[in-house]
């Protein structure tokens, strides 16, 4: 069975507190995503990463991909109010070389920065 | 630039009636694809489309199904409507190649 699994479900952190969500999958797939949804919206697209060694970063946040171990992380630094937010990864499996809409997402993190 | 339209934003539907939701993807983009969110089973993946063809089906029952046009544009449509039913259903449309999807504002469908 197909499975994307993240951890934690949930963070709750302090401002200016750094900390590392995790994403494992059990498939192969080289293409990998990572959504932010905010509460009664909807997925806002945050890296695209497409290859073993991806490494993206933007803002405070930064994400990575290890195909090998199958693991993505989305790391974030110094963590504001305003990153609080359910964060999704999502596996690939499409079988069409590129964008195939089949997506499988993990359960997400419900991040909670507190001042 | 126009993003990933979906209508209506919101359902009320009654056990057992039918419903049909659309999504109108970014100018360009010709694969399409459906995912069901609720707060027990989280986000799962219907359907996709490109070019009007359908190439990947979840597993989900025959009662839900979609459809695409000569404009990319989508719908999807799910019959005798059960409670579980209610859900958030999102659209995302893609150029294809691995440029990633955008989603759409989604359509909150309630079952009563």
């Amino acid at each position: 069975e197909l499975k994307v699994e993240q951890n934690p479900l949930f963070l709750s952190m302090q401002e200016g507190k750094n900390y590392t969500i995790y994403c494992n999958y059990s498939t192969t797939s080289d293409r990998l995503y990572w959504y932010r949804q905010d509460p009664g919206k909807s997925l806002e697209s945050l890296f695209v990463l497409l290859s073993n060694g991806a490494v993206k970063q933007e803002g405070r946040l930064m994400a990575s991909l290890d195909t090998k171990a199958r693991l993505s992380t989305l790391h974030i630094t110094a963590a504001v109010h305003d990153l609080s937010a359910t964060y999704f990864c999502a596996v690939d499996i499409g079988n069409y070389g590129g964008s195939q809409g089949n997506l499988i997402f993990g359960k997400g993190t419900k991040l909670s920065v507190k001042p | 630039k126009a993003g990933v339209t979906q209508t209506p934003r919101y359902l009320i539907k009654t056990r057992g009636q039918q419903v049909t939701l659309s999504c109108s993807p970014i100018s360009g983009h010709r694969s399409v694809s459906w995912y069901q969110q609720t707060p027990g089973q989280g986000l799962q993946f219907l359907f996709e489309y490109f070019s009007e063809t359908q190439r990947n089906k979840g597993n989900f029952p025959g009662r839900f199904s979609g459809r695409q046009f000569s404009n990319s544009r989508s719908e999807m449509n799910v019959s005798t409507l059960e409670l579980g039913d209610s859900a958030l259903y999102l659209c995302a449309s893609s150029p294809g190649g691995v440029l990633g999807y955008t989603f759409g504002s989604g359509t909150r469908l309630t079952v009563v």
